[in-house]
């Protein structure tokens, strides 16, 4: 069974100032990965996802995220973050081939502060 | 392209009422579908998930049950609702190798 690890539960960061938000994950079959965003009092937005290919994944927002299958990370970042980005980030992975259930991470609060 | 409707957006119940969340996909044929919890302060957590009309695997033992009557669509229901199923409920869709697609949620309030 896989299981996402998170490694920080809040992260404060000044606006405009780079941020990465760290994402392990645990599994014995290939996965596929991913990172959701979640406003206050909203659904789950996915941000972006890697299923093969490039290590190296650019999504919406300017995020990117860069799987590394030796270190089994998935860490997000952003170079110059926005008052805009607060929320809460949320890994995901899910067994390649399987039914895509996805385990979750327990989530990182983003708050930017001016 | 495709949506997902889930309504109703918010939903106060008394404790042992009955319950009825649904859950519309469109612009894609036979879609898995998920059911996913949030409680206060915790992460998601997956309750039901389907591959098929009529194909209903749950991953909790719990108060709560799902069906799909109709291929893009997923319902959760309860019989009488407990104070504890209060939460952030969230449909979701995928196919192989998509990815996963939510909701806006359904927040319930048990009273």
């Amino acid at each position: 069974a896989q299981s996402v690890t998170q490694l920080d539960s809040q992260v404060p960061v000044f606006e405009e100032a780079p941020v990465e938000l760290r994402c392990n994950y645990s599994s014995s079959v290939s996965v596929y990965l991913f990172w959701y965003v979640q406003y206050p009092n909203q659904g789950l937005q996915l941000l972006l996802k890697y299923l093969s290919g490039s290590t190296l994944v650019k999504g919406i927002n300017g995020f990117e995220a860069e799987f590394n299958k030796s270190q089994t990370s998935f860490h997000l970042r952003k170079p110059s973050v926005h008052i805009s980005d607060t929320a809460e980030y949320f890994c995901a992975a899910t067994r390649q081939g399987g039914s895509e259930k996805l385990v979750f991470g327990k989530g990182t609060k983003l708050t930017v502060n001016p | 392209s495709q949506t997902i409707h889930q309504w109703p957006a918010t939903l106060v119940q008394p404790v042992g009422s009955p319950l009825s969340l649904e859950c519309t996909v469109e612009g894609t044929s036979n879609p898995n579908l998920y059911w996913y919890r949030q409680a206060a302060g915790r992460g998601l957590q997956l309750l039901f998930y389907s591959v098929g009309i009529g194909q209903i695997s749950s991953e909790v033992p719990q108060n709560l049950s799902a069906s799909r009557p109709q291929d893009r669509q997923f319902i959760l229901s309860s019989k009488k609702l407990l104070l504890s199923d209060s939460g952030f409920y969230l449909c979701a869709w995928g196919n192989t190798g998509t990815g996963v697609y939510f909701g806006a949620g359904t927040r319930l309030s048990v009273l």
